[in-house]
């Protein structure tokens, strides 16, 4: 079965300052990884995916990650903060194997300090 | 513009009674999910549907049942709402058989039992 780890429950940041939101998943084969944003009040946005090809993915916003097959993991990552960054960020993991859905991590609060 | 809509953004029902909760989406996709969010938990899925009438079990399924008599709209039903169901509701839909597609959730229906 796969999952998901989300090791960072609350993460503050000043604004202007880098990003980089981890995540970690197990699965057997090559996964499909993405990582959706959720804005207070809001349902979630994708902000983007890995399923094949390039290992470092540019999303919406300025987002990017970067798939590591060695170490599980498909880090978010954003060279400069903005205050409206200020949400909470998951990351997920599918198949086109077994169970067709996705399986969401714990999530990552995200505050931006002025 | 997609659109995944849900019945209610907020509702109060009591212990032991009948719940429906609605989603609609306008964009002939097969495949709807609903979640339930809480906090440290992330997003669990309860059921999934990828057809009219069709229907698996999620992570989380007891307590819920699902109707999907119409390729847009997907119901959950807490046949006998308990207090321990008390979250907030997604519902999600995606379009083909490959699990890489993008999911577009609805707002939420955040369901406070009492």
């Amino acid at each position: 079965a796969q999952s998901v780890t989300q090791p960072d429950i609350h993460i503050t940041v000043s604004e202007g300052a880098s990003l980089e939101l981890r995540c970690n998943y197990s699965y057997g084969a090559t996964p499909y990884l993405f990582w959706y944003v959720q804005s207070p009040g809001q349902g979630l946005q994708l902000l983007l995916k890995y399923f094949s090809g390039d290992t470092l993915v540019q999303g919406i916003k300025g987002f990017e990650a970067e798939f590591k097959r060695s170490q599980s993991s498909f880090n978010l990552r954003k060279p400069s903060v903005h205050w409206s960054d200020a949400a909470e960020y998951f990351c997920a993991v599918g198949a086109d194997t077994g169970r067709r859905a996705l399986t969401f991590g714990s999530g990552t609060r995200l505050q931006v300090q002025p | 513009d997609v659109k995944v809509t849900q019945s209610s953004r907020y509702l109060v029902k009591r212990t032991g009674e009948k719940v429906f909760l609605e989603c609609v989406q306008d964009m002939d996709h097969e495949n709807m999910f609903w979640y339930r969010q809480d906090p440290g938990l992330g997003l669990r899925l309860i059921y999934f549907s990828y057809d009219v009438k069709m229907k698996e079990k999620g992570d989380i399924p007891e307590g819920y049942s699902v109707s999907r008599e119409k390729k847009e709209r997907f119901s959950l039903i807490l046949e006998s709402a308990s207090t321990n169901q008390t979250s907030m509701y997604l519902c999600a839909s995606r379009t083909g058989g490959q699990a890489h597609y993008e999911q577009y959730f609805g707002p939420g229906t955040r369901l406070t039992v009492t």
